[in-house]
C-alpha cells in the first residue's frame, strides 16, 4: 500500500536550518510530482511547494520563496525540503503529499517543525 | 495566486440536518477542485475531487457541485462524525491553494 513518511522535523532556532524528507513506498515513485504541505498550530493549510515527477520543475508559496528548497531522490523514492533561515512563522506540522486534491492522493501523517529560541 | 475564500467561517447545525459549504475562487478554476475533512490531530481526509466525484468510502451524503469560481459541498443528514473542519482546495495548475476552511460544529 501507498505509505508516505516523514522524518527530520523538530526544534530550531530562528534563522537556523532544517531539513525534511519523506520516504515513499507502495507505488512508482518517478511518476509522481510531491508536494508539502503545512498547517501551524490551530491554523488552516498552506501549500508549501510542488516539485515535478523528474524534479525538472519545481514551484514555491510566496511566503517560503528564496527560504526553501523542495528536491527529490527518485533512486531513493524520497523528496526532501530544505528549509533555511527560518522565522516564527515556519512553526507547522509540514506533510509530504502525492497529487493533493486527485482521485488518489496521498499524505503522510505530518511533523512537527517548531521555530523557536 | 488563486485565492480561494470559505463562507461560512463556523456553521452550528445539529445531526441530521443538512449542511451547505461554499468556496468561491478569485479565479477559474474549471472543476479541479477538491474537498477535505479534517478532524484534530489527522491529516486531511479527502472527500470530493474533480468538483463532484466522491473519493473512495466517503459515504453517499457528502455531495458536491460547481464549477468556474463557485462551488458548494452539501452534507445531507449530518452524522456525529461529520462535524470537523473542512477545507477546499483547487489545482488548476501546479501551484495548489487551500481556503481558509469551516469548522462545522454541533449546536
Amino acid at each position: 500500500q501507498v505509505q508516505l513518511v516523514e522524518s527530520g522535523g523538530g526544534v530550531v532556532q530562528p534563522g537556523r536550518s532544517l531539513r525534511l524528507s519523506c520516504a515513499a513506498s507502495g507505488f512508482t515513485f518517478r511518476n509522481y510530482g510531491m508536494h508539502w504541505v503545512r498547517q501551524a498550530p490551530g491554523k488552516g493549510l498552506e501549500w508549501v511547494a510542488v516539485i515535478w515527477y523528474d524534479g525538472s520543475k519545481k514551484y514555491y508559496a510566496d511566503s517560503v520563496m528564496g527560504r526553501f528548497t523542495i528536491s527529490r531522490d527518485n533512486s531513493r523514492n524520497t523528496v526532501s525540503l530544505q528549509m533555511d533561515s527560518l522565522r516564527a512563522e515556519d512553526t507547522a506540522v509540514y506533510y509530504c503529499a502525492r497529487d493533493p486534491g486527485a482521485q488518489n492522493d496521498y499524505w503522510g501523517q505530518g511533523i512537527l517543525v517548531t521555530v523557536s529560541s | 495566486e488563486i485565492v480561494l475564500t470559505q463562507s461560512p467561517a463556523t456553521l452550528s447545525l445539529s445531526p441530521g440536518e443538512r449542511a451547505t459549504l461554499s468556496c468561491r475562487a478569485s479565479q477559474s478554476v474549471s472543476s479541479y477542485l477538491a474537498w477535505y475533512q479534517q478532524k484534530p490531530g489527522q491529516a486531511p481526509r479527502l472527500l470530493i475531487y474533480d468538483a463532484s466525484n466522491r473519493a473512495t468510502g466517503i459515504p453517499a451524503r457528502f455531495s458536491g457541485s460547481g464549477s468556474g469560481t463557485d462551488f458548494t459541498l452539501t452534507i445531507s443528514g449530518l452524522e456525529p462524525e461529520d462535524f470537523a473542519v473542512y477545507y477546499c482546495q483547487q489545482r488548476r495548475d501546479w501551484l495548489c491553494s487551500f481556503g481558509q476552511g469551516t469548522k462545522l460544529e454541533i449546536k
